[in-house]
């Protein structure tokens, strides 16, 4: 059976980090891309960022809105997926889901992928003082 | 920036057809996915790329795109089908969601 199991969720102060953790079993962990998406309370999805195959790079792509704040590692050995969350403030509060990203496609700017097709149950992050 | 824009709601009578709307700019040209959410639960990919249901998805649900509009159909609906829908898209790096169309059958 596959499964997603977010971690590291909970309150927050303004301007702090957390780190967030995906723990996957059931997959070919290496092979796949992993992302991150978002729900902020009572609105709809946000795609946060993702996180290539060491295979194609392992390269990294995220959201405008979180770019330059937010990072996203993974650690093949353990079959785990990171989001590092810097300099939260309350607009960053939400739940957070880790995804697999599938159904690749090329551009001029490298690899994408078309949908997020399997999820986790999420892990509720509140930034608050 | 792409927009998409969904109805807020739509209401289906058991056992008949639904339609949800996705609608863009030329959305034709682009691949559209579709998410079912249920309170309280993480989304649920139902359409791939237009048209794809993922394995164990009900052939109940399926998925076009035209023009501007891309379309997911609920047929036969069923009080289990209750949730919040959204429409999702590939542009310029991004990714982008609709809002999302909460679905009540009646």
């Amino acid at each position: 059976e596959v499964q997603l199991v977010e971690s590291g969720g909970g309150l927050v102060q303004p301007g702090r980090s957390l780190r967030l953790s995906c723990t996957t079993s059931g997959i070919t962990f290496g092979d796949q891309t992993m992302s991150w998406l978002r729900q902020a309370p009572g609105k709809g999805l946000e795609w946060v960022g993702f996180i290539r195959s060491e295979s194609s790079g392992g390269t990294t792509e995220y959201a405008a809105s979180v770019k330059d704040r937010f990072s996203i590692s993974r650690d093949d050995s353990n079959n785990i997926a990171y989001l590092l969350m810097n300099s939260l403030t309350s607009e960053d509060t939400a739940v957070y889901y880790c995804t697999r990203a599938n159904y690749r496609f090329g551009t001029l700017t490298g690899y994408y992928f078309d949908a997020f097709d399997i999820w986790g149950q999420g892990t509720t992050v509140t930034v608050s003082s | 920036s792409y927009e998409v824009t969904q109805p807020l709601s739509v209401s289906v009578a058991l056992g008949q057809t639904a339609s949800i709307t996705c609608g863009g700019n030329n959305i034709v040209s682009k691949n559209v996915q579709w998410y079912q959410q249920k309170p309280g639960q993480a989304p649920v990919l139902v359409i791939y790329r237009d048209t794809n249901r993922p394995s164990g998805i009900p052939e109940r649900f399926s998925g076009s795109n035209s023009g501007n509009t891309a379309t997911l159909t609920i047929s036969r609906a069923q009080a289990g089908d209750e949730a919040d829908y959204y429409c999702q898209v590939w542009d310029s790096s991004t990714y982008i969601f609709g809002a999302g169309t909460k679905v009540t059958v009646l």
